[in-house]
């Protein structure tokens, strides 16, 4: 399964929201229903971290300014007003089918 | 809260093998509640599963094609470890190696090591 994500680069002002898509050669939905669709983050020089799993659900001490939405093929992550620390990485990461693969990542910076 | 803590060089010879060790506090390798991956992070293939080994009644493992015939994940219930083995090294091999948890009712890699840059060259 081949996980695209857009844009590649995202320069947003701080306080002003940001949003990262992932399309999906494949639908990802698991044959017992649910939807394996991951999103992590990465700090310059840190292992990624997860933000969120099975599409919208944020992982313990995610801040709810992230958010996650989507189905089948399409998945969103959204920020809702970029702070200092959300800058790194984005990947989205798919777990419904072997072998697991990540989309190539989105750099979220500062303007 | 869930620690992994990897260890193993950072410096091998093409055809040597690549020997990384996960040490897990927190948690039990042994566990049916969580598999145990490696993922691995170069510039050229972005992140790339390598593999995953978990308990259920009896041990299983699963490779990416890419490395299936030079990769071994073995566990150590005595040292609540797992380890990664990737034979016959080449200078595409040279990357970070991250090992993982990835916790079944999340199926996202929850917790994760520090991350261990091995580098390949002769």
């Amino acid at each position: 399964i081949v996980l695209t994500q857009t844009p590649l680069s995202s320069p947003v002002t701080l306080g002003q929201p940001a949003s990262i898509s992932c399309r999906s050669s494949h639908s990802l939905v698991h044959s017992d229903g649910n939807t394996y669709l991951s999103w992590l983050q990465q700090r310059p020089g840190q292992p990624p971290r997860l933000l969120i799993y099975q599409i919208s659900n944020r992982f313990s001490g995610v801040p709810d300014r992230f958010s996650g939405s989507g189905a089948g093929t399409d998945f969103t992550l959204k920020i809702s007003r970029v702070e200092p620390e959300d800058v790194g990485v984005y990947y989205c990461m798919q777990t419904t089918e072997l072998p697991w693969t990540f989309g190539q990542g989105t750099k979220v910076e500062i303007e | 809260q869930v620690l992994l803590q990897q260890s193993g060089p950072g410096l091998l010879k093409p055809s040597q093998t690549l020997s990384l060790t996960c040490a897990i506090s927190g948690d039990s390798v042994s566990t049916n509640r969580a598999a145990w991956i490696w993922i691995r992070q170069s510039p050229s293939r972005g992140l790339e599963w390598l593999g995953r080994t978990y308990y259920g009644s009896k041990w299983y493992n699963d490779y990416a094609v890419s490395v299936k015939s030079r990769i071994t994940i073995t566990s150590d219930t005595s040292k609540n470890q797992f380890s990664l083995h990737l034979n016959s090294v080449t200078p595409e091999d040279t990357a970070v190696y991250y090992c993982a948890r990835l916790f079944w009712n999340k199926k996202g890699p929850d917790y994760w090591g520090q991350g261990t840059l091995v580098t390949v060259s002769s």
